[in-house]
């Protein structure tokens, strides 16, 4: 089991809609969580960080935390083209352990 | 805050040469992190540094890979008698640990090309 999964996608969503991306993770005692962002060529990009169970919203981002589930998502409302990128979910033991990301397409 | 500062941004070289990539993290961030990615993938740990001490070296650190960090300031990884498979973007990232936020920021990446 890999430590961290995604669903790799591509994900359509049109614009305007709700982008929801998901993240399961294997190591239980796993404390603080993370999303980046990437566009194509370029470095990730901090998005937000979660430690706590529940949901921690930042603009149109929402990030949702179930330690018992050990799951993570990502909520983008009111999604815009400049949303279409690659979305890495990340567990920070020590380090940052990432996924393999999920491509996300806001078709307009 | 300038943020991470990687050098040089693309390398081109020849399988067999040897390559260095330097890291500048951002000003008295403790923590220094290497990571590789390649097409498609996530990027994957290689080593970091807390201050000057290398504390975790991944297994994909082969032994023709060494990184330092005098000083506790700058950072180098050389790769040495490259491989065609250590084409990658090669990133850099730093992190004020125990500063609060635990939160790590990535430098632009160096993308190395073996040919």
């Amino acid at each position: 089991q890999k430590e961290v999964e995604q669903n790799s996608g591509p994900l359509s969503v049109p614009e305007g809609a709700i982008a929801s991306l998901n993240c399961t993770y294997s190591d239980r005692g796993s404390q603080s969580f993370f999303w980046y962002r990437q566009y194509s060529g370029k470095s990730p990009e901090l998005i937000m960080f979660i430690y706590s169970n529940g949901d921690k919203e930042d603009g149109r981002f929402t990030a949702q935390l179930n330690k018992a589930s050990q799951y993570v998502s990502l909520l983008i409302r009111d999604s815009q083209p400049s949303d279409s990128a690659t979305y890495l979910c990340a567990v920070n033991n020590e380090k940052l352990t990432f996924g393999t990301g999920t491509r996300l397409t806001i078709i307009p | 805050d300038t943020g991470v500062s990687q050098d040089p941004r693309h390398k081109i070289t020849k399988r067999g040469q040897n390559v260095t990539f330097r890291c500048d993290p951002i000003s008295e961030h403790n923590r220094l992190y290497w990571y590789r990615q390649t097409l498609g993938q996530g990027p994957e740990f290689l080593t970091y540094f807390q201050n000057e001490a290398q504390l975790e070296k991944s297994r994909l650190l082969s032994d023709r890979f060494s990184a330092e960090r005098p000083k506790g300031s700058f950072s180098t990884l050389e790769i040495q008698r490259t491989e065609q498979g250590d084409s990658a973007m090669y990133l850099c990232a730093s992190e004020d640990r125990g500063g609060g936020g635990n939160t790590i920021y990535f430098g632009e990446g160096s993308w190395l090309t073996v040919v």
